[in-house]
């Protein structure tokens, strides 16, 4: 069985600061992971993802997360934090199963940005 | 590139009523899966169709039912609606001939049972 889980389901960071946002995994086998981002009244999109190459990983709207395999974690982070990065952080994992096309959400986190 | 389309956005259902709702993937995408998001439950998944079969299904009653046609296209029909169902259906498309586990989203149908 696969899980992960989100630490915070609320981060509040000024403006130009660092995001740090959390994530564990659990898995039988080696994960895929992914941070997925959604906005209002959106669906989700994707951030960033991991499949085993570069353990550091780097996504779009520069967020970038490292895949540490002894501490189960796939943290995001982005250096500084802008207005338009307000949104909920979904952290997910897949098996690396061939055809296996479902992922397993973390609960979520919520962004703030303060001004 | 038409991104994945789902309709109807939103819609309000009473207790005991059916709800059909529909997706379309993105084009050359066979496989659609199908998650419910809630505040307390979070994206659970429901089902993933390739290839007009159900290939992965998730711990929903029976009540939660899909297929998916030749074009890809899918639907998820949801019978006896309960309060409990009322949520945010998202549909996600992938090639589903790859491991990597990308999913492109849709904006969802926001159901709500009264």
């Amino acid at each position: 069985a696969q899980s992960v889980t989100q630490l915070g389901s609320h981060v509040s960071v000024s403006e130009g600061a660092l995001v740090l946002l959390r994530c564990n995994y659990s898995s039988s086998v080696p994960p895929y992971l992914f941070w997925y981002v959604q906005y209002p009244n959106q669906g989700l999109q994707l951030l960033l993802k991991y499949t085993s190459a570069a353990t550091l990983v780097k996504g779009i709207n520069g967020f970038e997360a490292e895949f540490k395999k002894s501490e189960t974690s796939f943290h995001l982070t982005k250096p500084s934090a802008h207005m338009s990065d307000a949104a909920e952080y979904f952290c997910a994992v897949s098996s690396s199963n061939f055809g296996n096309e479902k992922l397993t959400f973390g609960t979520g986190t919520r962004l703030t940005i303060i001004p | 590139k038409a991104g994945v389309t789902q309709t109807p956005r939103y819609l309000i259902k009473t207790r005991g009523q059916q709800v059909t709702l529909s997706c379309s993937p993105i084009s050359g995408h066979r496989s659609v899966s199908w998650y419910q998001q809630t505040p307390g439950q979070g994206l659970q998944f429901l089902f993933e169709y390739f290839s007009e079969t159900q290939r992965n299904k998730g711990n929903f009653p029976g009540r939660f039912s899909g297929r998916q046609f030749s074009n890809s296209r899918s639907e998820m029909n949801v019978s006896t609606l309960e309060l409990g169902d009322s949520a945010l259906y998202l549909c996600a498309s992938s090639l589903g001939t790859s491991n990597t586990g990308e999913l492109f989203f849709g904006e969802g149908s926001r159901l709500t049972v009264l």
